[in-house]
């Protein structure tokens, strides 16, 4: 089974520009979440998917930001215009039930994202 | 509000137990989680422990709750330099199991 996947794993972009990050979670997974870490700060949370809906999207930082899962497959997370202060390692983490509180997340290996 | 402390540092020799500490906020929280990121990898879910539970083994894993004090600690025995890594404690914060993460233990392993 492949786990979950982000592209790019790297970007480095000037301020005022935008970037799109993807992520494919495992197949089968309903649920879908974004993370970001800000350096030497904690993961933070972002926002949840269950399939194609947002379930929660109270940890997103503005509205600089938008997230689709457009037939509830892959995500893509869009920063626009990219700010310097939006410099982190984005995660990417899928688990299988919809309803399942408890159910293990798998993460991705992140995008590094500068903001220059 | 919620939030997760735990040191940033710690440093062990190879073949020496490791204890890494936590201490977390939200009472509620059903289960606690210990993530561990080698250097260009994703987190890799070590382990957890459900809240009504003291303590948990898994090979050279031990973790133990104290729901008292909100304190979470994840032992590694016999630690190997393969062991060198970011560890992270989590609570279950979030209403749909979203994860709530300390800033992450670094640790290193001296031959």
């Amino acid at each position: 089974e492949a786990g979950v996947t982000q592209f790019p794993s790297h970007s480095v972009i000037e301020k005022g520009q935008t970037v799109t990050l993807r992520c494919d979670p495992i197949s089968g997974h309903d649920n879908l979440y974004w993370y970001r870490r800000v350096m030497g700060k904690e993961i933070k949370f972002l926002l949840h998917f269950v399939k194609e809906s947002k379930q929660d999207e109270s940890g997103m930082p503005n509205n600089r930001f938008l997230a689709e899962r457009t037939g509830g497959t892959y995500s893509t997370l869009k920063v626009q215009p990219a700010e310097l202060e939006d410099s982190g390692v984005y995660f990417c983490a899928s688990s299988r039930f919809r309803d399942s509180y408890t159910d293990t997340q798998y993460f991705g290996p992140g995008t590094r994202l500068t903001v220059l | 509000g919620e939030d997760v402390e735990q040191s940033l540092f710690l440093s062990v020799r190879e073949g020496d137990s490791s204890v890494i500490n936590c201490t977390y906020t939200d009472s509620s929280s059903t289960y606690l989680y210990w993530y561990k990121q080698e250097p260009g990898a994703g987190l890799q879910l070590l382990t957890y422990i459900f809240s009504n539970m003291d303590m948990k083994q898994d090979q050279r894993l031990t973790v133990l709750l104290n729901k008292k004090d909100k304190h979470l600690s994840l032992r590694i025995a016999d630690t190997q330099t393969g062991d060198s890594a970011i560890y992270f404690c989590a609570e279950s914060g979030g209403s749909q199991g979203n994860l709530i993460f300390g800033k992450g233990t670094k640790l290193s392993v001296k031959p």
